[in-house]
């Protein structure tokens, strides 16, 4: 079966340090992966995808097929990333499966 | 243009209660999804429509929890006989492409702003 896990619930880090959010998964198939966000008081929304290769507000993430991880990235945090994070996998054409979430703070 | 919306926002009923929750999708899209979002924990996907067909309710937790969309625009997620465990934020989204086993990229799901339930 299935599964996302994001082993931390909260990630503290100070303005201009590096963050990364971890993402594991569990599929037997040729996974798709994106990276949702967010805001408070806002909607979720996508961030990223990884076969698109992009960076998406400074952030990026790498499929490492290997490690079986969708690892979210950037390299000096800024105060307005303050915002929940889930990682999310695509599967079965028309169904996402979410991790838990982690919420990142970024403090001044 | 105006997103995906959801009504109401929030919604108290006491155990037992049956309750109904609407989703209006952005026009034109064609599939639609709910989500189960339980305190601290991700989105759980429920079902799903292409345009009034519901092609997938794997998610449903009971029988008690039904969601229609006859018309292929607006949904309707309603439970009947409400339970304390069925308190969550009730997701919404729509994609405006055919989302099937056929397709291997994936159609970008535009999510609603949610309907907070609270079962007493």
């Amino acid at each position: 079966a299935q599964r996302v896990t994001q082993p931390e619930k909260l990630l503290s880090v100070f303005k201009g340090a590096p963050v990364e959010l971890k993402c594991n998964y569990s599929y037997s198939g040729s996974p798709e992966l994106f990276w949702y966000v967010q805001y408070s008081r806002q909607r979720l929304q996508l961030l990223l995808r990884h076969i698109s290769r992009e960076s998406i507000k400074g952030f990026t993430a790498d499929l490492n097929k290997g490690e079986t991880s969708f690892h979210l990235k950037k390299p000096f945090a800024q105060e307005e990333d303050s915002a929940m994070y889930y990682c999310a996998l695509f599967h079965a054409g028309n169904m996402l499966t979410f991790g838990g979430g982690t919420r990142l703070m970024v403090k001044p | 243009g105006a997103g995906v919306s959801q009504s109401p926002r929030y919604k108290v009923a006491k155990r037992g209660q049956d309750v109904a929750l609407r989703c209006d999708p952005i026009s034109g899209h064609v599939s639609l999804f709910w989500y189960q979002q339980a305190l601290g924990q991700g989105p759980e996907f429920l079902t799903y429509f292409q345009n009034e067909a519901q092609l997938d309710k794997s998610g449903l937790p009971s029988d008690r929890f039904f969601a229609e969309r006859p018309e292929g625009s607006v949904s309707t997620l309603k439970i009947q006989r409400t339970q304390q465990e069925d308190s969550a934020v009730y997701l919404c989204a729509s994609s405006p492409r055919l989302a099937g086993p056929l397709r291997s990229s994936y159609n970008e799901q535009f999510f609603g702003p949610g309907t907070r339930l609270t079962v007493l």
